[in-house]
């Protein structure tokens, strides 16, 4: 069964560093999405991406945040410089043409600043 | 902003023992209902995607109810098994919030043999 990958599964950085959040999509999706979830707090969108550009932002999603569909295969976020309250899991979640609304979410990459 | 509530928050109960838990959400500009399954380091796993008042859904023990007009959803998993042990999510979807989906902050289940 198609799945969603995220690479890697943990990342631990120093403040002020940049770091990259991996996701290869399920191939024939065409909408793709990442969400955060600070520790016991809800999961919160990010970003929502179509057609190669940001479709829809969340005022979380400020300039130090970027995203990327380099190779039609990969999407990536970007953190350009990193805070200690940017740690949290980061999901990765797509959607296909016709999947009825259902999302399907990666495992996930635990983001830790330091 | 959609406030979306879940209750309880966490639940431990007995291996055999049945259980629910409520999503609460506004009803205005429903489209449809999201639950999650979300076991620690996997990837959350969609169970039910409902979207019409009434509606009743069932994937093995686990069976969902929908209330569009009162705005509420219940998740019940008849007889809990140690394996049930996650996280359940919902998400509800309304027309005006474009394509994200807006995340209750769980029911963390935790079953004991």
């Amino acid at each position: 069964e198609p799945e969603v990958t995220q690479t890697p599964s943990h990342q631990v950085t120093q403040m002020g560093q940049e770091v990259i959040l991996r996701c290869v999509p399920i191939s024939n999706h065409l909408y793709f999405y990442w969400y955060r979830q600070i520790l016991g707090q809800k999961v919160e969108f990010l970003v929502s991406f179509y057609n190669n550009e940001i479709s829809e932002k969340s005022e979380i999603f400020d300039d130090q945040f970027s995203v990327e569909r380099p190779d039609g295969s990969n999407f990536t976020l970007k953190i350009r410089s990193t805070k200690l309250e940017d740690s949290a899991m980061y999901f990765c979640a797509s959607l296909g043409p016709s999947d009825g609304y259902e999302q399907y979410f990666g495992p996930g990459t635990r983001l830790t600043v330091t | 902003i959609l406030n979306v509530e879940q209750s309880p928050q966490s639940l431990h109960v007995q291996e055999g023992d049945s259980t629910n838990f409520t999503c609460s959400f506004p009803s205005s500009n429903f489209y449809a209902l999201h639950w999650y399954r979300w076991e620690t380091a996997k990837s959350p796993e969609a169970l039910f995607v409902m979207t019409l008042n009434g509606d009743e859904k069932k994937k093995g023990r686990i069976s969902a109810t929908l209330n569009t007009k009162e705005g509420y959803s219940y998740l019940y998993i008849k007889g809990s098994q140690p394996e049930d042990s996650a996280t359940y999510l919902c998400a509800p979807w309304s027309y005006n919030q474009g394509g994200k989906l807006i995340f209750g902050q769980g029911t963390e289940l935790s079953v004991k043999p």
